[in-house]
């Protein structure tokens, strides 16, 4: 995974608090992604960057917020997590847009919500 | 709406047994189709992209292969290290970006 880190790794939380999950990228990509994956569904979209402070929804925003203040850094936040959030959630970022692009994934984080 | 179906969820094989992995695609326009591999607790690793129909591509034991409607991926004498779970996914010409992911093929090679 090198060039992309996620944090934490690892999270257990409860029922109405909030959490922040950060992605760090060192390749200077303008594009980055948060997907989540849970049996059953495979990998989904939660929302996109094609840039600093430009973001867009996926087809499962709902619940999530993101932030992109510099182009290194995406943050996902739960505002109120529920149980139905937990999932392993996955950042990924890719230098080419509207272009056939490869995103090189981070590790993964992994959050239970109890 | 674009969607991607792959089959089957689950393949177990003998070591040396060759097969194939389905990925049935509607998308509007395809501007590219992504295979991936993700290992247990790690992310999905890139393999292939196809872009136009009759296109191949290979690495190793793997042979990707594209038609209009569906990608195959092909495991020529499959070893017990190619035990993964494989993912294609799609990127529609009208998408910035964006790609819709499969639910995923798990393979378990046997020694």
């Amino acid at each position: 995974d090198a060039g992309i880190t996620q944090s934490p790794r690892h999270k257990v939380t409860e029922t109405g608090t909030p959490v922040t999950l950060r992605c760090h990228q060192t390749e200077n990509h303008r594009y980055m992604y948060w997907y989540r994956q849970d049996p059953g569904h495979g990998l989904r979209l939660i929302h996109y960057s094609y840039g600093v402070k430009d973001t867009d929804k996926g087809e499962v925003s709902d619940g999530y917020s993101v932030s992109r203040s510099k182009t290194e850094d995406f943050l996902l936040t739960l505002e109120s997590a529920t149980s139905s959030q937990t999932s392993v959630y996955f950042c990924a970022i890719s230098g080419r847009g509207a272009g056939a692009n490869v995103l090189t994934f981070g590790a993964g984080s992994r959050l239970t919500v109890l | 709406e674009d969607q991607v179906t792959q089959s089957p969820e689950a393949l177990r094989l003998q070591e040396g047994e060759s097969s194939s992995l389905n990925c049935s695609y509607t998308v509007s326009g395809l501007r590219g189709l992504f295979w991936y591999r993700q290992d247990p607790g790690k992310g999905p690793e890139f393999l292939f992209t196809l872009y136009s129909a009759g296109e191949e591509k290979e690495k190793e034991r793997l042979k990707a292969t594209l038609t209009k409607k569906e990608s195959f991926l092909h495991i020529t004498a499959p070893k017990p290290e190619d035990s993964a779970t494989y993912l294609c996914a799609v990127q529609a010409s009208s998408n910035t970006g964006k790609l819709i992911f499969g639910q995923g093929t798990t393979l378990q090679v046997k020694p």
